[in-house]
């Protein structure tokens, strides 16, 4: 099993549209969480930090689930620009540094 | 504010040639540095990571390998290249804030290596 796994996709939608994407990671002893945002031979950006309380900017809202170790993000009155892939992140505290990355999840919103 | 660069953006190498990546940080002192993968259509893949000068851990066996011999400089290397090699290598960098698994990574605009 993959320590952090996320849906590929592609997710479709139309602009204005309301899209979730979902991640699961494994390890219990994972303490912080981001969503990255990378676009077309690009490098990773930050997009948002995920809080145990959920957090939202603007049209992006992110949660976390300890207990279930689940992660969201939700974009709502999706924009051609929001088209590219989102990277679920884990950070892990082990004694030691780990960061994991997931897969991604691409988005693709059509006029 | 800091800033992360990598060079060269692009490369075609034979195989069997040698490999050089530079990456260096800017706007603050003692970061912690990596290098990452992503193979084509592929997720992340952590190669090495530097806490400190001449500190460095791999973490995945291969033909490559890393060198910090400044605090702000990170650099990638191998000596014969293989085809597998091929991807788009990342430098990144983070706070060495003392507890690294709460920081956020920020990285380079990274490098395409094709070999052929």
């Amino acid at each position: 099993r993959k320590e952090v796994e996320q849906d590929p996709g592609p997710f479709n939608v139309p602009e204005g549209a309301t899209v979730a994407f979902n991640c699961t990671y494994s390890n219990s002893a994972s303490q912080s969480f981001f969503w990255y945002r990378q676009d077309c031979r690009k490098e990773p950006k930050l997009l948002m930090s995920v809080y145990s309380s959920g957090n939202e900017d603007g049209r992006f809202t992110a949660q976390l689930n300890r207990a279930s170790q689940y992660i969201s993000l939700l974009i709502r009155d999706s924009k051609l620009s929001d088209s590219a892939t989102y990277l679920c992140v884990v950070n892990l505290n082990t004694g030691g540094f780990k960061t994991i990355f997931g897969a991604g999840t691409r988005l693709f919103v059509k006029a | 504010s800091q800033t992360i660069h990598q060079w060269p953006a692009t490369l075609v190498q034979p195989v069997g040639s040698p490999l050089s990546l530079e990456c260096t940080v800017e706007g603050t002192s003692n970061p912690n540095l990596y290098w990452y993968r992503q193979a084509a259509g592929r997720g992340l893949q952590l190669l090495f990571y530097s806490v400190g000068i001449g500190q460095i851990s791999s973490e995945v066996p291969q033909n490559l390998s890393a060198s910090r011999p400044q605090d702000r400089q990170f650099i990638l290397s191998s000596k014969k290249l293989l085809l597998s090699d091929s991807g788009f290598y990342l430098c990144a960098w983070a706070p060495n804030q003392g507890d690294p698994s709460g920081n956020t990574i920020y990285f380079g605009e990274g490098s395409w290596l094709t070999v052929v």
